[in-house]
């Protein structure tokens, strides 16, 4: 099975800030890398697909990039909707396998 | 607009079973693959189950194979997962989602139902 980490686990950032979070694959993903953003008490929310391409209606301060291995989230600038969990997933092979996450928090 | 509705959670004993249905609409059921996740409280996700388009290919996983079945009713656009010989680490919120890809390639879920809790517990 292919291992995802993430980090930070946590990071605590302030209203405009930009915000990475890197995703790491145990074997090489190509570009079948998906970001989904979770909101305390909600489902998840598809950001990112394909590592690098924004899902409809989701608002351009979110980037994904990467290939292979190695891969990011970027907020390029904070803003209060985006607190939340942030889950990186493989999609390359069977058992897909998501990342353990990372909370963004307010400073 | 694509809904997707849990329903069948609750609570069942250890060895126990439940099956957990997911209602869509504001797609086109038939043509579109669907996977269940599940989160236990306080925890990451896990993928637990994929179903292609065909309704024939379907993959699990390991925790699961064997004791959980992914199934669909297209009449009826729902696709459920039947779950047996259920043990305390089942215990989750069970997340239906739809496959970004129309009769394609696995992969991405774009839309997630609300979910729906199931505890076991003796």
């Amino acid at each position: 099975d292919i291992q995802m980490t993430q980090s930070p686990s946590s990071v605590t950032a302030s209203v405009g800030d930009r915000v990475t979070i890197s995703c790491r694959a145990s074997q090489t993903l190509s570009s079948w890398l998906a970001w989904y953003q979770q909101l305390p008490g909600k489902a998840p929310k598809l950001l990112i697909y394909a590592a690098s391409s924004l899902q409809s209606g989701v608002p351009s301060r979110f980037s994904g990039s990467g290939s292979g291995t190695d891969f990011t989230l970027t907020i390029s600038s904070l803003q209060p909707e985006d607190f939340a969990t942030y889950y990186c997933q493989q999609a390359h092979s069977f058992p897909f396998t998501f990342g353990p996450g990372t909370k963004v928090e307010i400073k | 607009q694509v809904q997707l509705v849990e329903s069948g959670g609750g609570v069942v004993q250890p060895g126990g079973s439940l099956r957990l249905s997911c209602a869509a609409s504001g797609f086109s059921f038939s043509s579109y693959g669907m996977h269940w996740v599940r989160q236990s409280p306080g925890k990451g996700l896990e993928w637990v189950a994929f179903m292609r388009h065909d309704g024939i290919n379907k993959d699990y996983a390991d925790s699961v194979k064997g004791r959980f079945t992914i199934s669909s009713d297209n009449s009826k656009n729902t696709v459920y997962l039947q779950m047996n010989s259920l043990r305390d680490d089942d215990t989750a919120v069970y997340y239906c989602a739809k496959n970004w890809a129309r009769a394609g390639a696995p992969g991405f879920s774009d839309y997630w139902g609300q979910g729906t809790l199931v505890t076991v517990s003796s």
